[in-house]
Formats: structure tokens, C-alpha cells, sequence
């Protein structure tokens, strides 16, 4: 089965703080995403990466940067925590061939103050 | 580009009772089509699929028909249980595993004893 890990489950950080969001997946999958998940808004996507050292920005990667050192690692990263951000991110991989089938992570809660 | 529309929740049914969640979608070319689930305090799981027009995905019970002249991916399962009290997104991507995953924005079913 593929297993894709979060860092974190849950994270209180404070407003200006530098945030690490790590994700690792093990099946060797050349395609990681980052979303987040807010009510009434659904999944959003942030940055997404199909290689090493590769990544595409998504449909609000404001305030957001990642890092693709490994292909089995990807992380999200926020410059300077602002209190708009608290929400839940959620990692995905997928194999690059075939329909787009992504596996999920268990999510990391972001509190903001 | 590519949008997904789902019927808003929540849903609230009784056990043993019919669901349908509707799901209808705008895409360029032949995108493959997804629900995924997501329990509570979890990431998101798939939960099915369909690649091409007229394709059934089916799992646990649900199932759903891929049906292009309508641009609908609609969920249905014969008789809900508590247990498959959960957020339910529809999706939608391109051909390769590298295309991002458009999500709908969510429908939560609460299933009661």
C-alpha cells in the first residue's frame, strides 16, 4: 500500500513565524501536490512538483514556496506565518502515468495566532 | 478550465436509506473522473474512479457512471450506513498522472441509526 506521511498532525505557530510543512511519500511516485482545505471552499491547490528540484505553482501559491531535494520529499514552506493561513494542508502523490489517481497524507492542521 | 460542481450539504439521511450526490463537470478534452472520501479526523481516500465515457466506478457499495452527454459523475448507493457518515468530493483530471487534481468543494453525509 502506499503510505504517504505528514510531519505533523497538528501545529500552533505564531504570526511571522517561518513554517515547515514536510510530506514523504514511499512508492516512488514522480508527482507530489500540496493543497489546503477550508470550509466551504474545498481543496485548493498550492505548488506542485512532477520531478526533483521541479515545481509548478497551483491556484494560490501566495505566501507559500516549496522544496523537492528528494523525490520521495516535498515541503511546503511559509515564509511569515499570517493568521489567513490556519487551515488544513494535505499532501498527495501520484504515478506519472495513467489517469491521475493521487494518495492522500492524514493531513496537518495549522493553527495560526 | 476545468470546474467541478457538486450539491451542497450537508446531507442528512437515515440508515439504510438511498443516497445520490450530483456531481457535474466543465473540462476541455476527456478527463478521468474521481470520488474520494474522507472520514472524519483523516486525508482523503479514493473511493472511485472512471477513465472514459459510459465507465461504472463502483467500491464499497457506491457506485458511479461516467456520462458524458450530461457532464455528470453522479454518487449513489443503495442503502447508507452509519459508518459511511464522511466529506465526499468529486474530481477531475487529465490523462497523466502529472495533471492536477480539480476538486468539487465537498458534501458531508451524516448517516443516523
Amino acid at each position: 500500500d502506499v503510505k504517504v506521511t505528514q510531519s505533523s498532525r497538528y501545529l500552533v505557530k505564531r504570526t511571522g513565524e517561518k513554517v515547515f510543512l514536510e510530506c514523504v511519500q514511499d512508492m516512488d511516485h514522480e508527482n507530489m501536490f500540496w493543497y489546503r482545505q477550508d470550509p466551504g471552499l474545498g481543496l485548493r491547490l498550492i505548488y506542485f512538483s512532477y520531478d526533483v528540484k521541479m515545481k509548478e505553482k497551483g491556484d494560490i501559491p501566495e505566501g507559500y514556496s516549496v522544496s523537492r531535494e528528494k523525490k520521495e520529499r516535498f515541503s511546503l514552506i511559509l515564509e511569515s506565518a499570517s493568521t489567513n493561513q490556519t487551515s488544513m494542508y494535505l499532501c498527495a502523490s501520484s504515478l506519472d502515468r495513467g489517469p491521475g489517481t493521487q494518495y492522500f497524507g492524514p493531513g496537518t492542521r495549522l493553527l495560526v495566532l | 478550465g476545468n470546474s467541478v460542481t457538486q450539491m451542497e450539504g450537508p446531507v442528512t439521511l437515515s440508515e439504510e436509506a438511498f443516497l445520490t450526490i450530483n456531481c457535474t463537470y466543465t473540462a476541455t478534452g476527456y478527463p478521468s473522473l474521481f470520488w474520494y472520501v474522507q472520514y472524519p479526523g483523516e486525508g482523503l481516500q479514493l473511493l472511485l474512479k472512471a477513465t472514459k465515457a459510459d465507465d461504472k466506478g463502483s467500491n464499497k457499495g457506491f457506485e458511479a457512471t461516467y456520462r458524458k452527454e450530461t457532464t455528470s459523475f453522479h454518487l449513489e448507493k443503495g442503502s447508507v450506513q452509519v459508518s459511511d457518515s464522511a466529506v465526499y468530493f468529486c474530481a477531475l483530471s487529465g490523462r497523466s498522472g502529472n495533471t492536477p487534481l480539480v476538486f468539487g468543494k465537498g458534501t458531508r453525509l451524516s448517516v443516523i441509526a
